[in-house]
């Protein structure tokens, strides 16, 4: 149980398009969804934190015009990256947190299998 | 703020050899810790995880303890293989209500060889 997808595993576009990538739950309800940005060799950057139904929460430092982030449903988040620059070039990684009731042990992170981009 | 720092990689090993990868972090209240592991493009799996002072988490022969005198969580398993080849991430969840926010460390590659 608890798998993430992501879609697609690997893109590349060309400078100025926008490129969406999604991230799904397939098996649970996913309240809280995360995307991170891992460059080589470094751990992963949290970009934004979103709940099902409201607003993305976005670290600072991430441009929110850029990477559009959209949690319409329990199994569903997509990142946008809109106007894509080479230097968006990254490996993507979404996680999906389910929750029961309120209990804190039940914030488990699932991770997806990440998105490579490449802008060319 | 919450901060994790791992060893500092590379670690070459041959084939069952013992693994000590080390951690320790810094947090303001009781949090989780979990060691996640990364396979060569894909992304993080969930290992191992403790919620509590002297709890071991354990899995695939991997095992880690929650040592609070310490601040530490080091990921040990007595005999690797050429499949534990990955990058091994160690993390902590803050123990505030409804928080959810992992903090990682760099990551640590690992890479066995026959």
């Amino acid at each position: 149980g608890a798998v993430v997808s992501q879609h697609p595993s690997r893109v590349i576009c060309k400078s100025g398009t926008s490129v969406k990538i999604e991230c799904r739950s397939l098996d649970f309800q996913a309240t809280t969804m995360f995307w991170y940005r891992q460059f080589p060799k470094k751990s992963l950057m949290l970009m934004a934190t979103s709940n099902e139904g409201s607003k993305a929460t976005y670290e600072q430092g991430v441009e929110k015009d850029k990477f559009l982030i959209n949690h319409a449903s329990l199994t569903l988040s997509t990142l946008t990256v809109t106007s894509a620059h080479p230097e968006d070039s990254s490996f993507y990684i979404c996680s999906a947190s389910d929750r029961v009731g309120n209990l804190l042990h039940s914030y488990t992170q699932y991770f997806g299998p990440g998105t490579r981009l490449t802008v060319l | 703020g919450n901060s994790v720092t791992q060893m500092e990689g590379p670690v070459t090993l041959s084939e069952e050899a013992f693994l000590t990868i080390n951690c320790t972090y810094t947090a303001t209240g009781y949090p989780s810790l979990f060691w996640y592991v990364q396979y060569p493009g894909e992304g993080l799996q969930l290992l191992l995880k403790a919620t509590k002072a002297d709890d071991k988490g354990s899995n695939k022969g991997f095992e880690a303890t929650y040592r609070k005198e310490t601040t530490s969580f080091h990921l040990e398993k007595g005999s690797v293989q050429v499949s534990d080849s990955a990058v091994y991430f160690c993390a902590l969840r803050d123990s505030g209500a409804g928080s959810y926010q992992l903090t990682f460390g760099k990551g640590t590659k690992l890479s066995v060889i026959p």
